[in-house]
């Protein structure tokens, strides 16, 4: 059972518009979501993340929103540029486990 | 940031071999993870260790041992390599909950 789901494997975007991508879980338990970006051959590197007691936590060019009626969170770019073109897993855990459930992957490619 | 680094980044091991990847991290953060990446499966968590000596399965340990003999290492072993242990193999460094892991830069395992 995919306790972290996101449902796009892949995402288009133009230069320099938004990029939005989308991640649902199913466990309520969950209190802390981060997202990860990753390059070909390359570990993930960490992007940003939020606590449940929050709803939006801002950085940068990247916003996560976390929806918890919904179960649903999603990453938010602006602009996009060419070198955000990565695979981008959203990831979950509960404060109680040390473990970090991973969704399936969006590729996201930003065109020129 | 702690700094992961995983001992080969490209693997060739034949069918039947025992097979021992490697993850060592600067710091003395206790708990480190081992994770496959397949396409379309995202990152699938095979082993996780809180502490020296201490290891619990994660959600796809079949075929898998672990070994944490020191704090900062925590070996990945395939008692008998199979083809469909072909995958990408990532380590992982966690501090304390609700904080970001960190990544080594991913084993690429072929088994032939």
């Amino acid at each position: 059972d995919q306790q972290v789901k996101q449902n796009s494997p892949s995402l288009s975007v133009q230069e320099g518009r938004i990029s939005i991508l989308n991640c649902d879980y199913t466990n309520s338990m969950f209190d802390y979501f981060l997202w990860y970006k990753k390059y070909p051959a390359e570990g993930p590197t960490f992007l940003i993340s939020i606590s449940s007691i929050k709803d939006k936590n801002e950085d940068g060019r990247f916003t996560v929103f976390l929806n918890k009626s919904a179960k649903h969170l999603s990453l938010h770019i602006v602009p996009s540029q060419p070198g955000d073109s990565a695979v981008y897993f959203c990831a979950a855990s509960d404060s109680g486990t040390y473990k970090y459930i991973f969704g399936t992957g969006t590729r996201l490619k930003v065109l020129a | 940031d702690v700094k992961v680094t995983q001992s080969s980044r490209y693997l060739v091991k034949r069918t039947g071999e025992k097979v021992f990847l490697e993850c060592v991290q600067d710091m003395d953060h206790e708990n480190m993870f081992w994770y496959r990446q397949d396409p379309g499966l995202g990152l699938r968590l095979i082993y996780f260790s809180y502490d020296v000596k201490m290891k619990e399965k994660g959600d796809i340990p079949e075929g898998y041992s672990v070994s944490r003999e020191k704090k900062e290492r925590f070996s990945l072993i395939l008692e008998s390599a199979s083809t469909n242990q072909t995958s990408m193999y990532l380590c992982a460094v966690l501090a304390t909950v609700n904080t970001e892991a960190f990544f080594g830069q991913g084993t690429r395992l072929t088994v032939v």
